[in-house]
């Protein structure tokens, strides 16, 4: 079992639907990372979390740490959303930190 | 404009080839990573480096190498060692190794002929 889970691992919708993917791991960790792939295989940084809630624009990231979840939601969605979203969570191995990734999520956003 | 760059896009490698990944930060940070990412998988830590001089092997660090002898650049070599080398390459860096928000660059990807 990888240490970090995503669900769903691909994911469709109609531009304007809300959209929730969720993150789920087994370790103890220290901070929770959204991050979004674009197609050309850029990597951008979306939220940094190790509690509560964070909002940018239509973007919301929640993390409950006694449950070991986090979710990333998109409201009114767009095609230019449609992207691979990632989770990777940062624990702390002796002196060193960590970042542990999940597989990602593959967004589509059609009109 | 700050940012990260690497350099080719695309590589092609023959067999028993070494080759050499460029990578650039003029962010001024002072940890580096190279993360190697394959279909259904996710990213994985090929080696990272805390300051100038100094780096340490991550998860998959069999069959690469790397240097870090300025702060802005963290060179990545596969090596003949490396019997898989095809896969996407990403270099990122950080204000710190405790791992802050990772900025990223937009990646190589190596072929193999």
């Amino acid at each position: 079992k990888n240490e970090v889970e995503q669900s769903p691992q691909n994911l469709t919708a109609q531009e304007g639907e809300f959209i929730t993917i969720n993150c789920s791991y087994s370790v103890g960790i220290s901070a929770l990372h959204w991050l979004q792939q674009h197609p050309g295989g850029g990597i951008v940084s979306l939220f940094m979390l190790s509690s509560g809630k964070k909002k940018h624009g239509r973007l919301i990231a929640t993390i409950n740490i006694q449950e070991k979840h986090s979710s990333l939601h998109i409201t009114a969605s767009h095609p230019r959303d449609s992207a691979v979203y990632i989770c990777a969570v940062r624990s702390n191995t002796g002196t060193a930190s960590k970042l542990t990734f999940g597989t990602g999520t593959r967004l589509q956003v059609t009109l | 404009d700050g940012g990260i760059t690497q350099s080719p896009k695309y590589l092609f490698r023959k067999e028993g080839q070494n080759v050499t990944l460029s990578c650039e930060q003029n962010l001024n940070h002072d940890a580096m990573y190279w993360y190697r990412q394959d279909p259904g998988q996710g990213l994985r830590l090929i080696y990272y480096s805390q300051i100038v001089n100094d780096f340490q092997k991550g998860d998959i660090a069999e069959g690469y190498s790397v240097s870090r002898e300025k702060k802005e650049s963290f060179p990545l070599t596969v090596t003949s060692a490396q019997k898989n080398p095809t896969a996407f390459y990403l270099c990122a860096s950080s204000i710190d190794r405790d791992l802050e928000t990772q900025y990223f660059g937009p990646g190589t990807r190596l072929l193999v002929l």
